[in-house]
């Protein structure tokens, strides 16, 4: 159990562009889901933590208006990386955790290259 | 707010040699702590994890934590590793009351026949 899926696994986009990616709890609801980005061969630093039904809380230094996230029910979180430039090109990591249990699933992960 | 080292970038072995990988963190309340491995272009799968109790933890793989508090450690061992533990490994720490993690700057872990 516990079976987070992330979608898509590699996207490829222009400049200018968005792009969503999407985070799903398979077999759990999720209470509260995360996300990351993990520059090569770093680790990962936290962008944002969501709840089902309310507004993200953003780390500091992580531009709201620039990773839109959403968590419209309690299996599915996504973010959307707006107007996405060659510097937001990173790989993006989701969890997601389960009522009562402090254990981040974490999903495959979405390497986004922006060209 | 809780900080996690990781103590050594970069650990090389041979394939059946022990392995362990060091970690220390500080915090000023009590904390969980994980560790989570990372193979290439994936995403991170729990190893183990401290949350109470027994201070030996064994997880997947053959692999096992001791908690330490009084050297606020957790270090990760292996008896005997193989080829196919050839990844990054992250240790990890939370607050007992918030769920969100403190990753170390991870430690790959390159295993040679």
């Amino acid at each position: 159990g516990a079976v987070v899926s992330q979608h898509p696994s590699w996207v490829i986009c222009k400049s200018g562009t968005s792009v969503k990616i999407e985070c799903r709890s398979l077999d759990f609801q999720a209470t509260t889901m995360f996300w990351y980005r993990q520059f090569p061969k770093q680790s990962l630093m936290l962008m944002a933590t969501s709840n089902e039904g309310s507004k993200a809380t953003y780390e500091q230094g992580v531009e709201k208006d620039k990773f839109l996230i959403n968590h419209a029910s309690l299996t599915l979180s996504t973010l959307t990386v707006t107007s996405a430039h060659p510097e937001d090109s990173s790989f993006y990591i989701c969890s997601a955790t389960r009522d009562g249990e402090n254990i981040q699933y974490f999903g495959a992960g979405t390497r986004l290259s922006v060209l | 707010a809780q900080s996690v080292t990781q103590l050594d970038s970069q650990v090389p072995v041979f394939e059946e040699a022990p392995v362990e990988l060091r970690c220390n963190y500080s915090s000023s309340v009590s904390v969980y702590l994980f560790w989570y491995v990372q193979y290439p272009n994936q995403g991170l799968q729990l190893l183990l994890k401290y949350l109470s109790g027994s201070t030996l933890v064994k997880g997947i793989n053959g692999f096992e934590a001791e908690f330490n508090k009084s050297q606020t450690s957790f270090h990760l061992r292996k008896p005997s590793v193989h080829i196919s533990d050839t990844a990054e490994y992250f240790c990890a720490v939370s607050h007992r009351n918030d769920y969100k993690l403190s990753f170390g700057a991870g430690t790959t872990v390159t295993v040679r026949a």
